[in-house]
């Protein structure tokens, strides 16, 4: 299998669930990426991991604890999670970060619904 | 802040030409990507632009102006298929990507 794989492609909890997003890359890359991605908003970057080492954590809480096991998969464990967290969470990955084109491969994203 | 500004909606017909802008408020330029994302899918890279002008790629082109903060993207020889959003995002000096919220590109027969 190529690209970048997401699982679950859909997943509905409840605000008191623990649950998690699986990505896995088969490309070879050093980076990979969680973004959260909202109805008419830009994508917004959650976390960055290069050569398995978080890199960048924008500001977001922490109910949202990501994991990176080696370079080839990556994870965000929920837990007690609200509504409004509600939205298509995208994993990605580039060769490197910093300089150079460093062109993004998304995973076809998770569908996370909290009720 | 930082800001990137694209229509939110656009309809074009079949066949046609459209033109996708994008205009960009950043700290620095590092490059400036296009990507396009067919609903419910991943969004698939389209352009790189780092330097001023045109980069053709078949039906395809992007142009940037860095002095303007300004970049198009345009397609040609519209098909169905083109039925997508359009995402325009810019990499700033800290190489921090910053995106605009997206082109909606409705194609009708």
């Amino acid at each position: 299998e190529t690209g970048v794989t997401q699982t679950p492609r859909h997943l509905v909890m409840g605000m008191t669930n623990k649950k998690s997003l699986k990505c896995e890359q088969h490309l070879g890359h050093n980076a990979m990426y969680w973004y959260k991605q909202s109805a008419k908003k830009p994508l917004e970057l959650m976390f960055v991991y290069s050569l398995e080492e978080r890199v960048e954590n924008n500001s977001v809480p922490s109910r949202f604890s990501p994991e990176c096991p080696n370079s080839s998969h990556l994870f965000l464990h929920l837990h007690t999670l609200q509504p409004e967290d509600s939205a298509l969470y995208l994993c990605a990955s580039s060769q490197d970060i910093g300089a150079g084109a460093n062109v993004l491969t998304f995973g076809a994203g998770s569908r996370l619904t909290v009720l | 802040g930082q800001n990137i500004d694209q229509p939110t909606e656009m309809t074009a017909t079949e066949g046609a030409i459209v033109q996708i802008n994008c205009t960009y408020q950043t700290s620095g330029f590092n490059g400036l990507f296009w990507y396009q994302q067919h609903a419910g899918e991943a969004p698939t890279f389209l352009s790189y632009n780092v330097l001023d002008g045109l980069e053709e790629k078949g039906r395809f082109s992007s142009f940037l102006s860095r002095s303007k903060g300004y970049s198009y993207l345009l397609l040609k020889e519209l098909q169905m298929k083109d039925s997508a959003s359009y995402l325009c995002a810019v990499r700033d000096s800290n190489y921090q990507l910053i995106w605009g919220a997206g082109t909606k590109l409705i194609i009708k027969p």
